[in-house]
């Protein structure tokens, strides 16, 4: 069964430092795709950055990088530079390539970014 | 272009009563979802659909059903609320060769 734990409900960063979000993943599957969302207060779900198993690389975009350990089987996202707007409940989740693609998601960590 | 969109965005049900939640889309993705938020369990798959005219479960689908009649449009269904589905309702698309799923603003729905 495939399952997503995000082990830290809340966490507090001061503006402009860096953040890492934690998130591990379980899957037989052999292929599949790890992805971050961020819903701010407003409730819509945001698209942030996804990371495919087999890039060797790990993905970036913008101030959002994701810390991907295959054999460890995490996916941390990194917030540089963090900034106000930043503060949202962040949602890590993973696609399986079996089983109609489905996609599951963790319980989400709330980021409060300090002024 | 719209992207996802969700009819409605908010409703107030007794229990037993019915309703279809409306989940449309406008950028001829295959696939389609519908997820229920509830305060600190992240989303959860209630079914999807892989195509029009397909439809299949989720991790939670007791108590809804759907439908995919056409390509654009994904229904969901409660034949008998309960307060228990109280809840948020996000519907979400993706292409069959992206990787990345596209939601709707979310549907509050409360059960009394």
């Amino acid at each position: 069964a495939q399952k997503i734990t995000q082990t830290q409900p809340g966490m507090f960063v001061q503006e402009k430092e860096a953040v890492t979000l934690d998130c591990t993943y379980d899957t037989s599957d052999q292929s599949y795709g790890l992805f971050w969302y961020k819903q701010p207060s407003s409730g819509e779900m945001i698209f942030l950055i996804y990371q495919g198993s087999y890039d060797e690389q790990n993905a970036t975009e913008g101030r959002y990088s994701l810390n991907f350990q295959k054999a460890r089987k995490s996916a941390n996202l990194v917030i540089s530079a963090s900034q106000l707007g930043d503060s949202a409940m962040y949602f890590c989740a993973m696609r399986g390539d079996t089983g109609g693609f489905k996609t599951i998601f963790g319980a989400g960590t709330r980021l409060f970014v300090k002024a | 272009n719209a992207g996802v969109t969700q009819t409605p965005k908010f409703r107030v049900l007794k229990t037993g009563q019915s309703m279809t939640l409306l989940c449309a889309q406008d950028m001829n993705h295959e696939y389609m979802y519908w997820y229920r938020q509830d305060p600190g369990m992240g989303l959860r798959l209630i079914h999807y659909s892989v195509g029009e005219g397909t439809t299949a479960k989720g991790e939670v689908p007791d108590g809804y059903n759907v439908s995919r009649l056409k390509k654009q449009n994904f229904l969901l269904g409660l034949e008998s609320a309960a307060p228990s589905q109280t809840s948020v309702y996000f519907c979400a698309s993706r292409g069959s060769s992206a990787d990345t799923q596209y939601f709707g603003p979310g549907t509050r729905l409360t059960v009394l």
